[in-house]
């Protein structure tokens, strides 16, 4: 069967550090990847997806960016934190073009102080 | 474009009695539809989909939901609430008619559903 994990699941990071929180899947072969983000525990914004190693789309220009090393490895970085990108960040995956529901990882609460 | 809407930002229902949680959506072409559910501080857990067939659909812990073409509307349903059903639920649809991949998911806002003892 297929998981997906996040890590880590909480951080605590000052205003202008850096940032890398990261996400992989087992048990499937090119999944898509999604990066979301969620304010005040509402609703969701998709912030970049994946379709393969190396090829990232981004939905909302932003001070974040993201990256597919590998297959089944998603990562979502800053430069240089703002207050503004604290939230609860979560990624999924799903199968292909087709039907297929996003299965969501266990999120990472960031706040930035 | 494609949007969902959830009217009720907070459903309340006692232990026992049955549960609706409403779902509207527009689109351009055919809806596929999905519920998930949110427990506090954690992911979202698919509940069920609608792609095509039947429009009553089953899913996971006892939920269903009814799909209605003239209304535009995906309500998620239970015949007997629990407490521990209390969460954060999300309905959202893909538009067939765009195609593309998974960025095409759009998402309700969510509405809140307190199930008394």
């Amino acid at each position: 069967s297929q998981t997906i994990h996040q890590w880590p699941a909480t951080l605590v990071q000052p205003v202008g550090s850096p940032l890398s929180l990261e996400c992989t899947v087992e048990g499937t072969s090119n999944p898509n990847l999604y990066w979301y983000r969620q304010a005040a525990g509402r609703g969701l914004q998709l912030l970049f997806y994946s379709v393969g190693i190396g090829q990232i789309s981004s939905e909302v220009p932003q001070n974040l960016s993201a990256s597919r090393p590998q297959d089944r490895q998603f990562i979502l970085s800053s430069k240089k934190l703002l207050l503004s990108d604290s939230g609860f960040y979560l990624c999924a995956w799903s199968e292909g073009q087709g039907a297929y529901e996003q299965y969501f990882g266990p999120g990472t609460r960031l706040t930035v102080t | 474009a494609q949007s969902v809407a959830q009217p009720e930002d907070q459903v309340n229902v006692a232990e026992g009695n049955p549960l609706t949680v409403k779902c509207t959506y527009s689109v351009s072409g055919n809806p596929y539809l999905f519920w998930y559910v949110q427990y506090p501080n954690r992911g979202l857990q698919f509940l069920l989909k609608y792609i095509t067939g039947d429009n009553l659909v089953k899913g996971s812990y006892g939920f269903e939901a009814e799909f209605n073409k003239s209304q535009t509307s995906f309500h998620l349903k239970k015949p007997s609430a629990l407490v521990s059903d209390s969460a954060l639920y999300f309905c959202a649809v893909r538009d067939t008619a765009r195609g593309g991949y998974g960025q095409n998911f759009v998402f309700g806002p969510g509405t809140r559903l307190s199930v008394l003892p």
